[in-house]
């Protein structure tokens, strides 16, 4: 398929595990997003990537969350120490960038975690 | 955080009437956008407005802006039971090819058959 793809589609852990959710962009998309929604609200940014680089991570909450894209396409958000409040669907997006203004971000399906 | 907020949280209508969903914000922005979410399903782009348009047309769909009042609106006509979905605005502020898009809290519309 050529949309976003996250996988797994749902995990289910127990509190103070580690986690590692993991995002297949679009190909050729250069930009990647991550972003948590709670049930009832909308999506809230993490971090974004450029490239292989983070460059705004001023969304993730506290130092146990982490991301990474080591070849600037597959992005693995990694959670330490997993508490209940992180349980959310954790969406990624994607886009390429443009020469001027805003390009459109096409989403993937989200990871739903759930922390016992 | 969230940056809009939108009004009403949920609308529920008959098939073929007309759905009204407004969005306030609270920070200057570069473009507004609106998408749906069907339940179990990602996020779908819609429209997006540019901070110096009025007004947009897409389909059925179609968007206002109103920056000094930091409001907009998502009109739906001639609604249809699969316009059934959580609809969010999201404002964009950056520059370049990168600008930090931040997600209103979503209106959750019914459209009854």
């Amino acid at each position: 398929g050529a949309g976003v793809s996250q996988t797994p589609s749902n995990k289910v852990t127990e509190k103070g595990k580690y986690v590692e959710l993991r995002c297949d962009p679009i190909s050729g998309h250069t930009a990647l997003y991550w972003y948590r929604q709670s049930l009832g609200q909308g999506p809230e940014f993490l971090i974004y990537f450029q490239g292989t680089g983070a460059a705004d991570d001023s969304g993730l909450p506290n130092d146990r969350f982490f991301a990474v894209r080591p070849e600037g396409s597959v992005s693995t958000l990694k959670i330490q120490r997993t508490e209940r409040g992180d349980s959310a669907v954790y969406l990624c997006a994607s886009s390429s960038i443009g020469v001027v203004g805003y390009n459109e971000q096409f989403f993937g399906p989200g990871t739903r975690l759930t922390v016992l | 955080s969230q940056q809009g907020e939108e009004d009403p949280q949920a609308l529920s209508i008959q098939e073929g009437e007309n759905a009204t969903m407004n969005c306030s914000y609270k920070t200057s922005i570069n473009n507004l956008q609106w998408y749906r979410q069907n339940s179990g399903r990602g996020l779908v782009h819609l429209i997006l407005i540019r901070s110096n348009e009025r007004e947009k047309h897409s389909g059925r769909l179609r968007v206002t802006l109103d920056t000094s009042k930091k409001s907009s609106s998502l009109l739906i006509t001639a609604s249809r039971a699969a316009d059934t979905a959580s609809y969010f605005c999201a404002t964009a502020l950056g520059a370049g090819g990168y600008q930090k898009v931040t997600f209103g809290t979503g209106t959750k519309l019914q459209v009854i058959p």
